[in-house]
């Protein structure tokens, strides 16, 4: 079983959409959250990053982060074909030899067509 | 553009054959990784630098490949006596000190093996 897992899909949404794209992960000691987006031959951007349970907004996203079940979300509101990319949950513990680590998501493709 | 920056940004080399990859890092970012990233998977931890100390190694990190850090800025990653395997895209990212900052991703090298 992988430390975290992740819906590849792909998932296809109309503009205007909301879209809620979730990790699911089993250790325990991962205590800093964070989602990208890969474009196309790019390198992942960072678009959320939290460390504490509950809610975080900025602007149409929303991250959420449940660790009493192992559980994160991000939501995307009012969804644009500029959003259509690779979304990956990446997953860190505080402390320790492997501080510097992320560990990744597989990434959910989303495409979103006007 | 005081991003990540990369070089080169694809390689094409036959198997059996040396690569060296460049990473510059944001400016004063101390910390500095390597991942790698093959077709529809999310990155995988290499290793990690703080300043010129190499201080965490993946086991995904064979013999075959060295990174170093000289001067505690730039970094390069080298493969040697490359594989099929070894094709895939290789990111690096830098994030400054301090336990809950994020690291910030260039856009790779893309490694293809004939």
């Amino acid at each position: 079983q992988k430390e975290v897992e992740q819906d590849p899909g792909p998932l296809s949404v109309p503009e205007g959409a909301i879209v809620s794209l979730n990790c699911t992960y089993s250790n325990s000691a991962f205590q800093y959250f964070m989602w990208y987006r890969q474009y196309s031959r790019k390198g992942p951007e960072l678009l959320m990053y939290t460390y504490s349970s509950g809610n975080k907004e900025d602007g149409r996203f929303t991250a959420q982060v449940d660790k009493s079940s192992k559980y994160i979300s991000l939501f995307i509101r009012d969804s644009q074909p500029s959003d259509s990319a690779t979304y990956l949950c990446a997953i860190r513990i505080a402390a320790g030899t492997s501080y510097g680590k992320l560990t990744f998501g597989q990434g959910t493709i989303l495409t979103v067509h006007p | 553009d005081t991003g990540v920056s990369q070089n080169p940004r694809h390689k094409i080399t036959k198997r059996g054959q040396n690569v060296t990859f460049r990473c510059d890092p944001i400016s004063e970012h101390n910390r500095l990784y390597w991942y790698r990233q093959t077709l529809g998977q999310g990155p995988e931890f290499l290793t990690y630098f703080q300043n010129e100390a190499q201080l965490e190694k993946s086991r995904l990190l064979s013999d075959r490949f060295s990174a170093e850090r000289p001067k505690g800025s730039f970094s390069t990653l080298e493969i040697q006596r490359t594989e099929q395997g070894d094709s895939a895209m290789y990111l690096c990212a830098s994030s400054p000190m301090g336990s809950n900052q994020p690291q910030h991703f260039g856009d790779g090298t893309r490694l293809s093996i004939l």
